[in-house]
């Protein structure tokens, strides 16, 4: 069945640039919504945007003006940038598929994986 | 703030009956978009319990059930477990000027 499996820092400096990736096995990439989504600590889930097999791409409006979704379908990865960061967006990141419209539910989900941004 | 709006907490006793909902506007649910639940226990990915409003995915137990109506949603989960204390979310599309997915803002089910 499809996993999602993220990778990536678990610790940036603030003003700088967070990345991550997004793998995506025992399925295709094409065809599918691909989702970012974090929970700071102690808060509830927070939408940060996807990205269409296709590249098309829609950001959270309060994140967008920091906010990078890129696809490597030959790879069968997403990633995310998330640049000038703050302790604000320290948080557990998953990402997520949807299925062939922007509005249908995540059905699968990575594991997470935890941010820290401190210096 | 979120788009959309959970009770913060509700609670139970084994083997009843409770309610969650999510209230949104004419922007999200009120405009037809589906509703979806998530069940999050603390460490783990969230789990699937509902899409479009009243479905079930495969494994899901007929105890948990979805509804819509107008600019509201609920989560109704019967013959209530102890396994069942989590964090129940959720998620629509908002088609407002900045069009985006919507979480609500959570909702913590305590079994007593």
């Amino acid at each position: 069945q499809v996993q999602l499996q993220e990778s990536g820092p678990g610790l940036v400096k603030p003003s700088e640039t967070l990345s991550l990736t997004c793998t995506v096995s025992g399925g295709s990439i094409s065809r599918y919504y691909w989702s970012w989504i974090r929970q700071p600590p102690g808060k509830g889930l927070e939408y940060i945007g996807y990205i269409y097999y296709s590249g098309s791409t829609n950001f959270n409006p309060s994140l967008k003006s920091r906010v990078t979704i890129s696809i490597d379908t030959p790879k069968k990865q997403f990633s995310l940038k998330l640049n000038s960061v703050t302790a604000a967006d320290t948080a557990v990141y998953y990402c997520a598929r949807g299925d062939s419209n922007p509005f249908d539910a995540f059905a699968i989900w990575g594991q997470g994986t935890g941010v820290t941004v401190s210096s | 703030q979120s788009v959309l709006t959970q009770p913060p907490s509700v609670s139970g006793a084994p083997g009843q009956r409770v309610t969650i909902s999510c209230t949104g506007s004419s922007s999200n649910i009120g405009a037809g978009y589906d509703v979806h639940w998530y069940q999050h226990l603390p460490g783990t990915a969230p789990k699937l319990l509902i899409f479009a409003n009243n479905y079930r995915p495969s494994g899901v137990p007929d105890r948990f059930s979805g509804s819509k109506s107008g600019t509201s949603a609920s989560l109704a989960i019967t013959g209530l477990q102890a396994e069942d204390e989590a964090d129940y979310y959720c998620q629509s599309y908002d088609s407002s000027l900045s069009a985006s997915v919507v979480f609500g803002g959570g909702t913590k089910l305590t079994v007593l």
